[in-house]
């Protein structure tokens, strides 16, 4: 069964704190993704990844960056937790190759910055 | 521009009862894909439904179809019989191009209550 795994399901942060949120998959894919969702915002992409070392910018990248050493890891970072970060992220994985290759999720971790 | 529209307001459906949620998408590629996912309370995006620009048909898997009509630009999901487990957030997304990063983008969501 494939899987996408997030550290933390919930997380509470302080206003200036270093953030990290960790994602694993196990399916060997080439890219990662993480969104933020945001009631009546939907799914927006904050840095996706295409293989190791390598990252581009998605729609909302300001105040976080991202780090992939390795191809089933895919971290997120908030440099300087601040409260309007306050919101759930979802981190996927897909294949680069196929007809389909639809993105698959984690669980989410909601994180609270105060 | 938003490229991919969910208007419609939260819903109601009796359960066994169909039910049609719109999508409208935006795009000037000739080769994209569509999905539809399904998010339930718990927070978990399901995969349901997926739609290549080429197909000729319109995608089903088991209750689900999408209602595919190329010239208009939508790729509506119909999920048939509704069960009291449907109730969820519903997302439409396209992948545009022949983009082998797969970078979809997403609408604002579909709310669906089932009711018995």
């Amino acid at each position: 069964d494939v899987k996408v795994t997030q550290s933390s399901r919930y997380l509470v942060k302080r206003t200036g704190e270093k953030v990290f949120l960790e994602c694993v998959q196990d399916m060997d894919h080439e890219n990662m993704f993480w969104y933020r969702q945001d009631p009546g915002l939907g799914l927006r992409l904050i840095y996706f990844s295409y293989d190791v070392k390598m990252k581009e910018k998605g729609d909302i990248p300001e105040g976080y960056s991202v780090s992939r050493e390795k191809k089933e890891r895919f971290s997120l970072i908030l440099e300087s937790a601040s409260t309007n970060q306050t919101s759930m992220y979802l981190c996927a994985s897909s294949r680069t190759s196929g007809r389909l290759y639809e993105q698959y999720f984690g669980p989410g971790t909601r994180l609270t910055v105060t | 521009a938003q490229k991919i529209t969910q208007t419609q307001p939260g819903m109601f459906v009796q359960e066994k009862e169909a039910v049609t949620l719109d999508c409208t998408y935006d795009t000037s590629d000739q080769s994209y894909g569509l999905f539809w996912y399904k998010q339930p309370s718990s927070g978990e995006m399901i995969f349901l439904i997926y739609q290549g620009s080429y197909d000729e048909q319109n995608a089903t898997e088991g209750r689900y179809s999408l209602n595919f009509q190329k010239a208009r630009k939508s790729a509506n999901l119909v999920i048939s019989a509704s069960q009291l487990g449907d109730s969820a957030m519903y997302f439409c997304a396209m992948r545009e191009g022949r983009s082998g990063n797969n970078r979809l983008a997403f609408g604002k969501g579909n709310q669906v209550v089932v009711i018995p």
